[in-house]
């Protein structure tokens, strides 16, 4: 158990729909990070944020939008859905900003958009 | 354009005998090197990583070496045990003013290690 926590674990909607992620991270991580792993992907970088600030974007698409709270927790936005945005999404936290940072993974969501 | 390769998509070794994982690299920025285990099911877990001011760096079972010249990093498991059997995910990093820590992945190795 990494101390990351992600919900809901699986998440089926139909296209044109809007999901909601949501991420905790360890205690005492500031920096949240989001990935997505698509089929034959590796995982692919979408965002940062630190201590509620966006710190670096990734691969994101404009229809996709994430924020940090003020209790660290961390939501990643999914809206006008599409066939391909089916994945599994993963958050990760550090304890600084990342770099030499160990990443702690959660254990991820599964978006099937039908 | 990946800037992090992992061509072996699957590995299959005999318990007991060494399992070497590799990985390439293309952008020279990149500083710090990682490797992930992933089961079904879970997240990666991190393994063990390296800076780029050090060739070797070892953990137990684990020896992860790095050739900065030819851009190319290894994860040596010795002795491979059954448990070992995952998806191994080689990543990266750089310091781009040492605010970010996004990691560069590659698209993993599956390892089996058969009793």
């Amino acid at each position: 158990d990494s101390g990351v926590t992600q919900t809901p674990k699986h998440l089926i909607t139909a296209t044109g729909q809007r999901v909601t992620l949501r991420c905790s991270p360890r205690s005492g991580d500031l920096s949240v990070y989001w990935y997505q792993q698509s089929l034959d992907q590796g995982l692919q970088f979408l965002i940062q944020y630190y201590n509620g600030e966006e710190r670096a974007k990734g691969n994101i698409l404009e229809r996709f939008s994430a924020q940090q709270f003020p209790d660290l927790h961390s939501e990643l936005n999914l809206s006008s859905l599409e066939l391909g945005d089916s994945a599994l999404y993963f958050c990760a936290s550090s304890t600084g900003t990342g770099y030499y940072n160990e990443q702690f993974f959660g254990p991820g969501t599964r978006l099937t958009v039908l | 354009d990946q800037q992090v390769k992992q061509n072996s998509p699957s590995l299959s070794v005999q318990e007991g005998r060494i399992s070497i994982l590799n990985c390439d690299y293309t952008n020279s920025m990149f500083d710090y090197f990682l490797w992930y285990k992933k089961y079904p099911a879970e997240g990666p877990t991190f393994l063990i990583s390296i800076s780029s001011i050090k060739d070797k760096n070892e953990d137990g079972r684990f020896t992860v070496f790095l050739n900065k010249s030819a851009k190319h990093l290894s994860l040596h498991i010795v002795p491979s045990q059954p448990g070992d059997s995952a998806v191994y995910f080689c990543a990266a990093s750089a310091d781009y003013g040492g605010s970010q820590g996004n990691l560069i992945f590659g698209k993993g190795t599956k390892l089996s290690v058969k009793p």
